[in-house]
């Protein structure tokens, strides 16, 4: 089936260091692909999406592409800040059935230190 | 403001209890979820919704039951056959279209112990 795997955390790393998380995926279709970010005691907040391959999706300086050939999409930043610390999940919408259910890697725990 | 409101933010639960998370949504969404997070597993679909009246088992449903009478409302109950209950509980929304979730909103959560 489909299924989503992300790097282990925590990842610590110092302000405006730059940012990898990776994220590979197992899929049948064309699936779309999310980042989501969940910060402490908080519910998920999309973060960027990409729908097809090729396709970047960015926001608030993050970006990852949609690599059909590695199926992979990894989280990029230039430059963190402490306020980015949070968990990310990567994610990828089961397309076509079961109601459109998002099927989630295992969260990477990201920690920016001053 | 629109969005999702989940409550309580903390619950506890007796042995053979029945406990029941609220969910709440005011955006007008037909799909809805329920999501189990546990540390270091991500996050697992316990049921979901597409439309009132209407739901279906995620990948972990044993030991959990849902309704949705309202659109906007989709209450989820842990029962006492739920062993290990244990976990915070995200509510999720969505506006699907033609089948395809673009997005899900999530709620703050719901932070369940066992006493």
């Amino acid at each position: 089936g489909n299924s989503v795997t992300q790097m282990e955390g925590p990842v610590t790393l110092s302000e405006e260091a730059f940012l990898t998380i990776n994220c590979t995926y197992t899929a049948t279709g064309y699936p779309s692909l999310f980042w989501y970010v969940q910060y402490p005691g908080e519910g998920l907040q999309l973060l960027l999406k990409a729908t097809k391959a090729d396709d970047k999706g960015s926001n608030k300086g993050f970006e990852a592409t949609y690599r059909k050939e590695t199926t992979s999409f990894h989280l990029e930043k230039g430059s963190v800040q402490v306020s980015d610390s949070a968990v990310y999940f990567c994610a990828l919408s089961d397309r076509g059935n079961q109601g459109g259910k998002l099927i989630f890697g295992q969260g990477t725990e990201l920690s920016v230190k001053p | 403001d629109g969005g999702i409101t989940q409550s309580p933010k903390y619950l506890f639960r007796k042995e053979g209890q029945n406990v029941t998370l609220s969910c709440e949504q005011n955006l007008n969404h037909d799909a809805m979820y329920w999501y189990r997070q546990d540390p270091g597993q991500g996050l697992r679909l316990i049921y979901y919704s597409q439309i009132v009246n209407d739901f279906q088992k995620g990948d972990i449903a044993e030991g959990y039951s849902v309704s949705r009478e309202k659109k906007e409302s989709f209450p989820l109950t842990v029962t006492s056959a739920q062993k290990n209950p244990t976990a915070f509980y995200l509510c999720a929304s969505s506006p699907l279209r033609q089948g395809i979730n673009e997005k899900l909103f999530f709620g703050s959560g719901t932070q369940l112990s066992v006493l």
